[in-house]
């Protein structure tokens, strides 16, 4: 079955400054890919996604590019604010149910 | 639409006890999931629906889990007898048809004491 690795688990920046998420993922045929971002205490909430026929994606702040021959994908966020603190998964799946990365906690400080 | 709703938000039970989790889905969405959420072990699919139908429940941890959709509208999972190592986050998540967003309810906090 598809296995979704993210790097790195914690990440602390400055405001202002970007954070940049990483997750590779091993099924070659996986074709949906979304990020969550989750506030303490609360749900899952998709911030962003990218389907396979898409090198990149931008809303607002956030970003989202897709390698499909390295079968890697990354969540950028510029501009970080403290809002911006929480924890971010990357998901993949292939017309099955999201398979989640472990997470990264995500500090913004002011 | 209220999103997808869960119930209890909060479990507290003894080792031993049964424990019985909540879904309501979103109306009209065909696939449920429940997962469960601990610091470990992050999201973890236990168990997958489509249109009431388990699919795959090879993320069941045991025995011990079940899990149940008598119609579209609601679903169940199920701990006999709970230990203290089911202490988790439990979610449940629909979507549609299609490869997209799924939506998260509130979850259940389970404690087993």
């Amino acid at each position: 079955g598809e296995n979704v690795e993210q790097h790195p688990s914690t990440l602390s920046v400055q405001e202002g400054d970007s954070a940049v998420i990483k997750c590779t993922y091993s099924d070659s045929a996986s074709n949906y890919f979304p990020w969550y971002k989750q506030e303490l205490g609360k749900r899952p909430q998709l911030i962003i996604d990218i389907r396979s026929n898409v090198g990149e994606k931008k809303d607002q702040r956030i970003a989202v590019t897709l390698n499909k021959t390295a079968k890697h994908f990354s969540l950028h966020i510029t501009e970080t604010q403290p809002e911006d603190s929480a924890v971010y998964f990357c998901a993949a799946s292939i017309n099955t149910p999201l398979v989640f990365g472990k997470g990264t906690r995500l500090s913004v400080i002011a | 639409d209220a999103g997808v709703i869960q119930s209890p938000r909060h479990e507290v039970t003894e080792m031993g006890q049964e424990v019985t989790l909540r879904c309501k889905p979103i109306s009209g969405h065909d696939y449920l999931f429940w997962y469960r959420q601990t610091m470990m072990r992050g999201l973890e699919l236990l168990i997958y629906f489509n249109n009431n139908v388990p699919i795959d429940d090879s993320g069941m941890p045991e025995d011990r889990f079940s899990a149940k959709m008598p119609n579209a509208s609601f679903s169940t999972l199920k701990i006999q007898p709970s230990e203290p190592r089911d202490s988790a986050v439990y979610f449940c998540a629909s979507r549609p048809t299609g490869n997209t967003e799924a939506f998260f309810g509130q979850g259940t906090r389970l404690t087993v004491v």
